[in-house]
Order: C-alpha cells, then structure tokens, then sequence
C-alpha cells in the first residue's frame, strides 16, 4: 500500500519568514495530494491541494510543488504569520474516479515565533 | 453552513467495555470515512460507506471495530471489548458524492481506556 513520509517533524520559523514541508509517497499510482492544517482540539481542515496533471499551484501565501518523477511534494508558506502556528499533514490518494481513502504523512509542527 | 459534528467529544471508557462513536456528516455529502488518529501521528483509515454500505473497510485493524450507516447519513463506530491501545482520536470526514472529493473533517471523538 502506500506510504507517506514527511519531514521535518518540528519546525520554528520567526515571523514573516518562510517555512517549507516536503513529503514524499511510495505509490506511482497516487494522483492526487492534499495539504491539511489541525490546530489543537480540532479536526484536520484542507487548505490546499494539487493534482498529478500540474506542477504548481499556489493561493495567497501558500503554495505546493509537485514532482511526480521523484514523487515528492512540498509545501511553502511565504510571510508566516503566528496564526499559521499548527500542525500540517500532506497525503495521497489514487483517484480513479471514484472516492477513496487518503494516506497521511506523519505531521510537522509549525512554530512561528514573533 | 454546519460541518461533520461528532458526539461524544471526549470518551473514556474501562478496558472491555463497549462504546459507540457516533458522527453526523454534512448534509448531502454521500461518502463518509472514519480515520483514527494516534498521539503525534498522522489519522489512519479505518472504513469508507458510500451511501449506506461499507465500499472499503480495509483499515479497520479486527473484527472487534463495526461501523454502520443505516440510512446513508449518520454513521456510528462501534468497538467491542475495548483495549488500552484503542487509545485514539476517532475522526470522521465526509466528501460530497461518490466521486473524487474533498474530504472535510469533523473534530474527533477522543477515546480513552484505561
């Protein structure tokens, strides 16, 4: 089955800084990869995701790069700001059309520090 | 509008007992997955139901985990004879339709036996 590695596991940044996450997936079938950000007490909420057909896309100060040859993906936050303090989860999903389970990555604790 | 709610909050329960996770998906969403989550871990897949049957129940780890949506909506996670390492966050998400969907995330049930 798949498997997602993720690193680093911590990372503090001061603010306005950059802070970049990289994953990478096990399974050449995985098409589809999303970024989700759980702050304490709360359920994983999406904040971006890519598919296999691009290499890039971006919203606002975050962004996630793809590359399907190495199979990695990364996520960057440009201008950390203290509410971007969480942790961040990338995953995998074989889309086939239908809906299916998605693989997490381990998580990366983001500190950013004023 | 209301999101994937989950009930209860915070559970904690004696080892062998029994205990029902319940979870109410947003209205409509079709497709409904429970996810477990270990302390500082990313969540793990346990079951998916499209509509009221049970498309993939590969990730639940023995016949002591059961789920049920009985009318397509509202879905319960049981687990028998609970042990201390059924320690977990229970989460569960639900995407809109049958197809390759956004998963979105309820806040979790915490389950605690001691």
């Amino acid at each position: 089955g798949e498997n997602v590695e993720q690193h680093p596991s911590t990372l503090s940044v001061q603010e306005g800084d950059s802070a970049v996450i990289k994953c990478t997936y096990s399974d050449s079938a995985s098409n589809y990869f999303p970024w989700y950000k759980q702050e304490l007490g709360k359920g994983p909420q999406l904040i971006i995701d890519i598919r296999s057909n691009v290499g890039e896309k971006k919203d606002q100060r975050i962004a996630v790069t793809l590359n399907k040859t190495a199979k990695h993906f990364s996520l960057h936050i440009t201008e950390t700001q203290p509410e971007d303090s969480a942790v961040y989860f990338c995953a995998a999903r074989v889309d086939t059309g239908t809906a299916s389970k998605l693989t997490f990555g381990t998580g990366t604790r983001l500190q950013v520090t004023l | 509008g209301a999101g994937v709610s989950q009930t209860p909050s915070n559970k904690v329960t004696e080892k062998g007992k029994y205990v029902e996770l319940r979870c109410d998906p947003i209205s409509g969403h079709t497709a409904l997955y429970w996810y477990r989550q270990s302390l500082g871990q990313g969540p793990e897949f346990l079951i998916y139901f499209q509509g009221t049957g049970a498309a993939d129940d590969s990730g639940l780890p023995n016949d002591r985990f059961f789920a049920v949506r009985p009318e397509g909506s509202v879905s319960t996670l049981k687990i028998q004879r609970t042990e201390r390492g059924d320690s977990a966050v229970y989460l569960c998400a639900s995407s809109q339709s049958w197809v390759a969907d956004t998963q979105y995330f309820g806040p979790g049930t915490r389950l605690t036996v001691l």
